[in-house]
């Protein structure tokens, strides 16, 4: 069974400059998440998506972060613009419903400078 | 509030056991976490435990659970220098129960040969 894919693993940009990031669930599984990951933090979530609906986006910076999950499979994970204080590493989850396993993906390292 | 607690560190010699400590506040809780997050990889789920258990056994792993102290504990038997990685307690959020993990910080454990 392929696990969660996340894709880039690696960005480095410019503040105030835009980034996205895209997570490829494992088939069949309704829910998924963002985290974000401060480098000695452990994962913080950003927003949970039960298909294509929104769940839980209470700690999403909504003046800067947007996500979709529009056919309710794949993700993105947009920041616009990127603050410094951004740089983290984003891992997307997903689990058969609320309550069961997550599954994480390997991350996005994001660095901005 | 959600709280997870961890120590930030942990240094066994390979064959001793390890016991990583993590302490939390939500009481509503109905499930505990531990993960390993090895580097650049995302997190792994080694184990579990019900809020109704006090232990549970895994093969080289065991989970203690004290629920009156909010105290959580992983303990690895014969530590191998492969289990050197961070470890994450987690709780599922159990006001929100949709299924949203709060993470500790997470305990770096260095296995020496």
């Amino acid at each position: 069974e392929a696990g969660v894919a996340q894709s880039p693993r690696y960005k480095i940009i410019e503040k105030r400059q835009s980034v996205a990031f895209w997570c490829n669930p494992i088939s069949g599984h309704a829910t998924l998440y963002w985290y974000q990951q401060i480098l000695g933090q452990g994962p913080k979530l950003l927003i949970q998506f039960q298909n294509n609906g929104v769940v839980d986006d209470s700690q999403l910076p909504k003046d800067r972060f947007s996500a979709e999950r529009l056919k309710g499979v794949d993700s993105t994970l947009k920041i616009q613009p990127a603050k410094l204080e951004d740089s983290a590493v984003y891992l997307c989850a997903s689990s058969l419903a609320g309550n069961n396993e997550q599954f994480f993906g390997p991350g996005t390292r994001l660095t901005v400078l | 509030g959600e709280d997870v607690e961890q120590s930030l560190f942990l240094s066994v010699r390979e064959g001793d056991s390890s016991v990583i400590n993590c302490t939390y506040t939500d009481s509503s809780s109905t499930y505990l976490y531990w993960y390993k997050q090895e580097p650049g990889a995302g997190l792994q789920l080694l184990t579990y435990i019900f809020s109704n258990m006090d232990m549970k056994q895994d093969q080289r792993l065991t989970v203690l659970l004290n629920k009156k102290d909010k105290h959580l504990s992983l303990r690895i038997a014969d530590t191998q220098t492969g289990d050197s990685a961070i470890y994450f307690c987690a709780e599922n959020s159990g006001s929100s129960n949709t299924g949203k993990l709060i993470f500790g910080q997470g305990t770096t454990l260095q296995v020496k040969p």
